[in-house]
């Protein structure tokens, strides 16, 4: 069966370093997505994306985030400059469409910025 | 403000017994979506069951099988007979129905299943 794939599993950065979270959805998926979870706390929507553009983005996602698909498979989270409160855990997720469609999760990365 | 809550942080449950993991939530809304995701330690994060608000049958997966009760916001997921291979988080989530697709997320609720 298909599934989200993510890489790296785990990330350690310095404060201040740009990172780059790579995710390959679903081939036939066209809806994708990124959550986060900070350790001990809810999983939270980040940002959504389909057709080349952002659709939805939270208050979290600030201008040190981007999302790009760079080619036909990868969809990928940058952080520009890491702030500490940025480790958590990264999921991505892809549907087959919007709305009514169901998200199908990734393992996600573990982000730990010192 | 749309909210889903977890309300046990942890839950156990010896093998082939039946277990029931609880969530509420919190909407204006008529129309929605309810979900339960559940996480292994392996940590991919796997659809278990969902339910389309407007629909009054609950939602059966197997083993798995939802209360949902829309008039008391309550959205339970009950497991029988449970196995080993169901200890993992049990995250409870909700999506509005209109010009959004995020999912909004409980805190999940650690399932240990005992031999």
């Amino acid at each position: 069966e298909p599934e989200v794939t993510q890489t790296p599993s785990h990330q350690v950065t310095q404060m201040g370093q740009e990172v780059i979270l790579r995710c390959v959805p679903i081939s036939n998926h066209l809806y994708f997505y990124w959550y986060r979870q900070i350790l001990g706390q809810k999983v939270e929507f980040l940002v959504s994306f389909y057709n080349n553009e952002i659709s939805e983005k939270s208050e979290i996602f600030d201008d040190q985030f981007s999302v790009e698909r760079p080619d036909g498979s990868n969809f990928t989270l940058k952080i520009r400059s890491t702030k500490l409160e940025d480790s958590a855990m990264y999921f991505c997720a892809s549907s087959v469409a919007g709305s009514q469609e169901t998200q199908y999760f990734g393992p996600g990365t573990r982000l730990l910025v010192l | 403000a749309q909210t889903v809550t977890q309300s046990q942080p942890e839950m156990s449950v010896q093998e082939a017994e039946t277990v029931t993991l609880s969530c509420t939530y919190d909407t204006s809304e008529s129309d929605y979506y309810l979900f339960w995701y559940k996480q292994p330690p392996s940590r991919q994060m796997i659809l278990v069951i969902r339910q389309e608000a407007y629909k009054q049958q609950n939602a059966t997966e197997n083993r798995f099988s939802v209360n949902f009760q829309k008039a008391a916001k309550s959205f339970s997921l009950k497991i029988s007979d449970s196995q080993l291979g169901d200890a993992a988080m049990y995250f409870c989530a909700y999506r509005p129905p209109y010009n959004t697709d995020k999912l909004i997320f409980g805190t999940g609720t650690r399932l240990q299943v005992f031999p």
